[in-house]
């Protein structure tokens, strides 16, 4: 079954920008008709989404994180990427890759990755 | 885009039902039947419960069932039990192609 694998640095420095990779195996991002998103959980807070990206390269943000996200696609490779610039504490989270259904909802999600935003 | 509102922990006894709820606004959950529910264990992937308001996914248990009225939508869980301890969050399509997760509730069994 499809399954979903985040990765990237754990730490970023302060006004420096995020970047992280979700690598999809046990199937192609390219085979059906299904978004693919980034969502973030700050420590103690809830989920927030940031974003998805369809196979074209199509993508819809956050209004409120619109200025500094950019996702892209790399289909040779099933992965998908987030680059969030500028980077402050605020953006301290646990980030989860997941898999957007036509019936707008999240049903494969990655095990999340925590990135760390410190000097 | 705010958060949707959930209330921050509900607590049952093993067997009991318990519903959880979920408001937004009329841009959001009362515009459009695309709220989804999610179970996340600390440390774990979220887990998809609902979806389509009251839709479940092949594999989850009938226990959990999804309603909505006006800009609330609610999560019911009958018969509880201690693996359903776990933190909840809804979830709703807000239109242009952007979504607006709730803000979370904790679930304590008893």
């Amino acid at each position: 079954q499809v399954q979903l694998q985040e990765s990237g640095p754990g730490l970023v420095k302060p006004s420096q920008t995020l970047s992280l990779t979700c690598t999809v195996s046990g199937g192609s991002m390219s085979s059906g008709p299904y978004y693919w998103s980034w969502i973030r959980q700050p420590a103690g807070k809830g989920l927030e989404w940031i974003g998805r990206i369809y196979t074209s390269g199509s993508t819809k943000y956050n209004p409120s994180l619109k200025s500094r996200v950019t996702i892209s696609v790399d289909t040779s490779k099933n992965q998908f990427s987030l680059r969030l610039s500028s980077v402050t504490a605020a953006d301290t989270a646990v980030y989860y890759c997941a898999r957007l259904q036509m019936a707008d909802a999240f049903d494969i999600w990655g095990q999340g990755t925590k990135v760390t935003v410190s000097s | 885009q705010s958060a949707l509102t959930q209330p921050a922990s509900v607590s049952g006894s093993p067997g009991q039902s318990i519903t959880i709820s979920c408001t937004g606004t009329s841009s959001d959950v009362g515009s459009y039947n695309l709220v989804s529910w999610y179970q996340h264990h600390p440390g774990k992937a979220p887990k998809l419960m609902i979806y389509e308001v009251n839709k479940r996914p092949s594999g989850v248990s009938n226990r959990f069932s999804g309603s909505k009225s006006g800009n609330t939508a609610s999560l019911t869980i009958s018969g509880l039990q201690a693996e359903d301890e776990a933190d909840y969050y809804c979830c709703s399509y807000a239109g242009s192609s952007t979504y607006v997760f709730g803000t979370g509730t904790k679930v304590t069994v008893l």
